[in-house]
């Protein structure tokens, strides 16, 4: 199984500022044919299931503000919030979607300081 | 905007089976590929299965031996099927769908869950 080591598992930013979160993969996600990696970024505030903000490591949904990003290096991954808004208070997961089973991060938790 | 819903029973005892539904609105059951994670108590995620119309199935291989998951095109349901279930089953279970038709991947379409007990 490919295994998803998220960092840190939790963080306090203050509103306004830079969140970052950091995804690493045992393995490689890229698949080779579509020079993609399959990795992808949920959301999942409490009682709500999870909510798909980026995908292939770097493309964001559609709908999901732009302070949402993603970014790539081997089998580095992050996803950044550029500016905290009050209401992105939330676990945030990865996700590869290369290799069954698909696994997940462990998640990390986002709260305001 | 395709709407899921998961349905089932919300207590089960030890070694029974969990049978659950998913309802798709608003959208074909056809075309696309269909999935079942599930979240225990305070925990993170774990992908279950994936289905499509065609019969292409795939499941996590530590329920494989435990796991059946089947579709009816008429109904636009598919469902999880899960024997002798312990403790350890317990969480919310939720369906979800891939973002794009033939698509195998990211999931941006999900039910609300539903909470599966497992005690005698």
């Amino acid at each position: 199984d490919i295994v998803m080591t998220q960092s840190p598992e939790s963080l306090a930013v203050s509103l306004g500022e830079r969140a970052t979160i950091n995804c690493k993969s045992s393995q490689s996600v890229l698949q080779s044919s579509h020079n993609k990696n399959y990795l992808g970024w949920y959301q999942q505030k409490p009682g709500q299931p999870p909510k798909l903000l980026i995908y292939w490591a770097s493309t964001r949904e559609s709908g999901v503000p732009d302070r949402f990003s993603g970014s790539e290096s081997g089998t580095d991954f992050t996803l950044t919030i550029s500016s905290l808004q009050a209401e992105d208070v939330a676990v945030y997961y990865c996700q590869q979607y290369h290799s069954v089973p698909w696994t997940f991060g462990q998640g990390t938790k986002v709260e305001i300081k | 905007q395709v709407h899921l819903q998961e349905s089932g029973p919300g207590l089960l005892k030890p070694s029974e089976t969990l049978s659950l539904t998913c309802t798709v609105s608003g959208g074909s059951i056809i075309g696309y590929f269909w999935s079942w994670i599930r979240q225990p108590p305070g925990k993170g995620l774990e992908w279950i299965g994936y289905i499509n119309y065609s019969g292409a199935i795939n499941y996590n291989p530590s329920l494989m031996s435990r796991v059946t998951m089947s579709l009816d095109t008429s109904n636009n349901q598919f469902f999880l099927k899960l024997s002798s279930v312990t403790a350890a089953d317990t969480g919310m279970y939720y369906c979800a769908r891939a973002r794009a038709p033939g698509w195998l991947g990211e999931l941006n379409s999900w039910g609300q869950g539903t909470l599966v007990t497992v005690s005698s």
